[in-house]
C-alpha cells in the first residue's frame, strides 16, 4: 500500500502558480497517481492523473519524475477560489486494492 | 453538480437510533464507494462495492452496515452510533472496477452527528 505524504498547507497570493508535492517512496510499478480538490462540506473533484513524466489539462499540470517517487500538482495563476485541500491518491486499479487519500495540503491564496 | 446524490443531506441521530443513508448514482458506473470524514482528518475509505459486490471491508464495526442493491444505488445503514461517529460521510461512483486509478465521482456528503 503505497502512502503519501503532502505539506499540511500551503499560502500563496493571487496570480502566483502554487506547486503542491507529494511523496509516495513505496509506489508500486502499477500504481497511478491522482489529484482531488475539496471545498468544505463538499466531496472532493478530480483535477489530474498520471502515471510518469507530465500530464496537462485545462485546471492543472501534474510533472513525475522518472522514479515515480514524488509528484507535484502544479496549479498555474491562482485564484480565491481554488482555496482549497489538495489531495494526492496513489494506487493501481486491480480491484481489492485498498487506497489512501491522506492528510492532504490545504491551500490558502490570499488576495 | 454531479450525477452523484446523497440523502439526507443533515442527519441528527441518537445513539440507539436506526437510521439509513442512501446514495444514488446516474453516470452508468460500475464501482461505488462509501468514505467517512471526520473533522482534521484525512478520508477513510469504508466499504467499496464493484458490480453489486464488496470488494473492501476495512475493518468498520459492525454498526455500519453497507447495502448495494444494484448498480446505481448504495446504502449505508446505521444503528446503535457513538458521539465519535460523527462526521461527514461521503459516497462516490467510478467507471470500471473499484480502484484508485479510476476517476471518484464523489456526492456531496451526509453531515452525520450522533447525540
Amino acid at each position: 500500500l503505497a502512502k503519501t505524504t503532502q505539506p499540511i498547507s500551503m499560502d500563496s497570493y493571487e496570480g502566483q502558480e502554487v506547486n503542491i508535492t507529494c511523496s509516495h517512496n513505496n509506489i508500486a510499478t502499477n500504481d497511478y497517481i491522482t489529484w482531488y480538490q475539496q471545498f468544505p462540506s463538499q466531496g472532493p473533484r478530480f483535477i489530474i492523473q498520471g502515471y510518469k513524466t507530465k500530464v496537462t489539462n485545462e485546471v492543472a499540470s501534474l510533472f513525475i519524475p522518472a522514479d515515480r517517487k514524488s509528484s507535484t500538482l502544479s496549479l498555474p495563476r491562482v485564484s480565491l477560489s481554488d482555496t482549497a485541500v489538495y489531495y494526492c491518491l496513489v494506487g493501481e486499479s486491480n480491484t481489492g486494492n485498498q487506497f489512501y487519500f491522506g492528510t492532504g495540503t490545504s491551500l490558502t491564496v490570499i488576495p | 453538480e454531479t450525477g452523484v446524490t446523497q440523502t439526507p443531506r443533515h442527519l441528527v441521530m441518537g445513539m440507539t437510533n436506526k437510521k439509513s443513508l442512501k446514495c444514488e448514482q446516474h453516470l452508468g458506473h460500475n464501482a461505488m464507494y462509501w468514505y467517512k470524514q471526520s473533522a482534521k482528518k484525512p478520508l477513510e475509505l469504508m466499504f467499496v462495492y464493484s458490480l453489486e459486490e464488496r470488494v473492501e471491508n476495512n475493518s468498520v464495526p459492525s454498526r455500519f452496515s453497507p447495502e448495494c442493491p444494484n448498480s446505481s444505488h448504495l446504502f449505508l445503514h446505521l444503528h446503535t452510533l457513538q458521539p465519535e461517529d460523527s462526521a461527514l460521510y461521503l459516497c462516490a461512483s467510478s467507471h470500471g472496477l473499484a480502484g484508485p486509478s479510476y476517476e471518484q465521482y464523489f456526492g456531496p456528503g451526509t453531515r452525520l452527528t450522533v447525540t
